[in-house]
């Protein structure tokens, strides 16, 4: 069964960074599509990005939101997605997930337990 | 963007009942749908995918159905275990796309 392990989460000022990593397990990394998926407190799910395998072109998406701010990259050699957030604003103040993509997402071998992104002064 | 709506936001039922929420979607999705069920403090956990395909695992009381832009996910027997809440999301395009949550609760 697959495993997801994110950390990185803590607390940052506005206008700070931070780099969220997620470490998988149990299922062929290379191969697969992960995404972000983000939960502010009390609210519903958004999704945050997309990066495709490279055998698909590693081609990267974003949802408006965080477009020009967060960069998604992989690891495959790690089998790691990251999650690298700059000019992080109290709006990004959630708990995020990194998970699979599709039919995949949050799938019984593409969920993981989250980590908290808290964005305040 | 794919907006989609999802009724009731929350309801309660008795344990037994049959459950059914609705997801609309705002633009032909075909059968690009999942369901999702979120316990307090947990991940969200698939149930169906492809609008009517049981996640394995996912107890058989849960079913899904639909295509195009209308969706049902249905609760044959409520159990207290289901106590949670639900979202409906498309995959059909990018960026994937949310309702906004069915809080299940008991009477």
């Amino acid at each position: 069964e697959g495993q997801l392990v994110e950390s990185g989460g803590g607390l940052v000022k506005p206008g700070g960074s931070l780099r969220l990593s997620c470490a998988t397990s149990g299922f062929t990394f290379s191969s697969a599509w992960m995404s972000w998926v983000r939960q502010a407190p009390g609210k519903g799910l958004e999704w945050v990005g997309l990066i495709k395998s490279k055998t698909h072109g590693g081609t990267i998406d974003y949802a408006a939101p965080v477009k020009g701010r967060f960069t998604i990259s992989r690891d495959d050699s790690k089998s790691t997605v990251f999650l690298q957030m700059n000019s992080l604003k109290t709006e990004d103040t959630a708990m995020y997930y990194c998970t699979g993509h599709g039919k995949f997402l949050f799938a019984r071998d593409y969920r993981g337990q989250g980590t908290l992104v808290t964005v305040s002064s | 963007d794919i907006q989609m709506i999802q009724s009731p936001s929350s309801l309660s039922a008795s344990v037994g009942d049959r459950v059914t929420i609705t997801c609309q979607a705002s633009q032909d999705i075909r059968k690009s749908l999942s369901w999702y069920q979120q316990k307090p403090g947990k991940a969200p956990r698939l149930l169906i995918y492809d609008a009517s395909n049981l996640e394995a695992g996912v107890p058989s009381r849960f079913s899904g159905s639909g295509s195009g832009t209308d969706f049902t996910c249905i609760i044959s027997s409520l159990q207290p275990e289901d106590i949670a809440t639900y979202y409906c999301q498309q995959y059909e395009n990018l960026p994937p796309t949310f309702g906004p949550g069915t809080k299940v609760d008991v009477k």
